[in-house]
């Protein structure tokens, strides 16, 4: 089986840099994926990490180490528009994505 | 807007029934996922097919069933629903079943309420 873990919530001041840490045990492992939804929205594609490393896409950045089970995701320049949910996904055969819990995004003024 | 669309949004009924619920995926897609989004569950994968083949399937209960037609819309069916299957109703597609960098389109969502 798989099973994700990611902090519940998280809370930051606009402007400001966050990191969403997410640790897995999973068997078939092909990369991490980061979802972002808002209430009663779509899950939104994010970012995805096959290799180990650092991907950037503009604010948001992901990071993945397959050794340690480990990923993140760093958003910076925080808006009050980035408040929403935001999931890790492990891909797995079939391009399945198993998602995590979800970690609650707030930022304030 | 994903591309992917999805109908109805909104469906209310009573336990005991059954409802359909239709996907469209994006232009060019082969693969459709069916996901379902709970308060106490989280988002789970239910089940995947490609080109009108079953793929994969997930936590995906025996009174759920789904199908992937030639025009490569899908629908997922429920039947003897209970209070417990109120959920989001998901759907995302894909142009890949495997290596697929984890990028899938998803629909709006179809809001199921068991009464």
């Amino acid at each position: 089986g798989q099973s994700l873990e990611q902090p519940s919530e998280v809370t930051a001041v606009e402007g400001a840099i966050v990191q969403i840490n997410c640790t897995y045990q999973t068997s078939g492992f092909y990369g991490l994926s980061w979802y972002q939804q808002h209430d009663g929205g779509a899950p939104t594609f994010l970012s995805y990490n096959g290799l180990d490393g650092l991907e950037e896409t503009g604010r948001f950045s992901s990071f993945l180490s397959r050794s340690d089970s480990y990923g993140y995701l760093l958003l910076q320049e925080l808006q009050m528009k980035d408040s929403a949910s935001y999931f890790c996904a492990v891909t797995g055969g079939g391009n399945k994505l198993t998602f995590g819990t979800g970690t609650q995004l707030k930022v304030e003024l | 807007d994903s591309g992917v669309t999805q109908t109805p949004k909104h469906l209310i009924t009573a336990t005991g029934q059954r409802v359909t619920l239709r996907c469209s995926p994006r232009s060019g897609d082969l693969s459709v996922y069916w996901y379902q989004q709970s308060l106490d569950q989280g988002l789970q994968f239910l089940i995947q097919y490609y080109n009108g083949e079953e793929r994969a399937k997930g936590n995906i209960l025996e009174r759920f069933s789904a199908q992937q037609f030639p025009d490569l819309h899908s629908e997922l069916n429920l039947s003897s629903l209970e209070l417990g299957d109120s959920a989001l109703y998901f759907c995302a597609s894909s142009p890949w079943t495997s290596g697929g960098a984890g990028e899938q389109f998803f629909g709006p969502g179809t809001r199921l309420t068991v009464l």
